[in-house]
């Protein structure tokens, strides 16, 4: 049973840049929570999809958008980074059926220079 | 402002030793708290806890919830080099909802 997937592992990008980040929940899930981590840090919640709507967002500007796909995959999109924006992009999947407990992937790691 | 607060920040212990992580809390809304243990990067779930005096356990870690004093103590006994990790406690508002973590403490395990 494949768990939570992201993809790319690592990224650097230039100030004023835009990314895509992408996350593939574990099988059975159909919420997606993505989470930024600044070293040294506890992950921040950003936002959360469920049935392809963002349910609920933290206190992140909107320059931070996301999409959910029928298949329940999910992508960040982060638009004229900024330096600050360099951390650890963690996604977490979910089911309330089954626990409703977050399980995490392994990060993208965002470098902006 | 809601605020999760993690006590150590970090700490180095032996082999053997026994280890006591702190967690407060003051949240607006609580259901539930959860540890994650994150070693490299995924943060790997340990314990959900929603009752109040209930101890959880699985093998040498065990934690406990006071949500009447609002904090709770995750204990790691007869550590193992293995246990070197950040240890990271989050509040949860409702069932479904955002995760709000603390900063987490780094526990280094010497042989």
């Amino acid at each position: 049973d494949a768990g939570v997937t992201q993809s790319p592992t690592h990224l650097i990008k230039t100030r004023g840049q835009q990314v895509t980040l992408r996350c593939s929940p574990k099988s059975g899930h159909d919420t997606v929570s993505w989470y930024q981590q600044a070293l040294g840090q506890g992950p921040q919640f950003i936002f959360q999809y469920y049935e392809e709507e963002e349910r609920q967002r933290g206190n992140f500007p909107d320059r931070f958008s996301g999409h959910q796909f029928p298949n329940y995959s999910s992508e960040l999109n982060v638009n004229a980074l900024l330096l600050g924006d360099s951390a650890l992009y963690l996604c977490a999947s979910s089911a309330l059926a089954i626990g409703n407990e977050q399980y995490f992937g392994p990060g993208t790691r965002l470098t902006v220079t | 402002e809601d605020k999760v607060v993690q006590s150590p920040l970090s700490l180095v212990v032996h082999e053997g030793d026994t280890v006591t992580l702190n967690c407060s809390y003051e949240v607006t809304n609580f259901r539930s708290l959860l540890w994650y243990k994150q070693e490299k990067k995924a943060p790997t779930f340990l314990f959900m806890l929603t009752s109040s005096g209930i101890e959880k356990k699985s093998g040498r870690l065990s934690s406990i919830l006071d949500n009447k004093e609002l904090f709770s103590i995750l204990n790691i006994t007869a550590t193992q080099t293995g246990d070197s990790a950040v240890y990271l406690c989050a509040t949860r508002p409702d069932s479904w909802g955002k995760l709000q973590f603390g900063a987490g403490t780094q526990v280094v395990v010497t042989p």
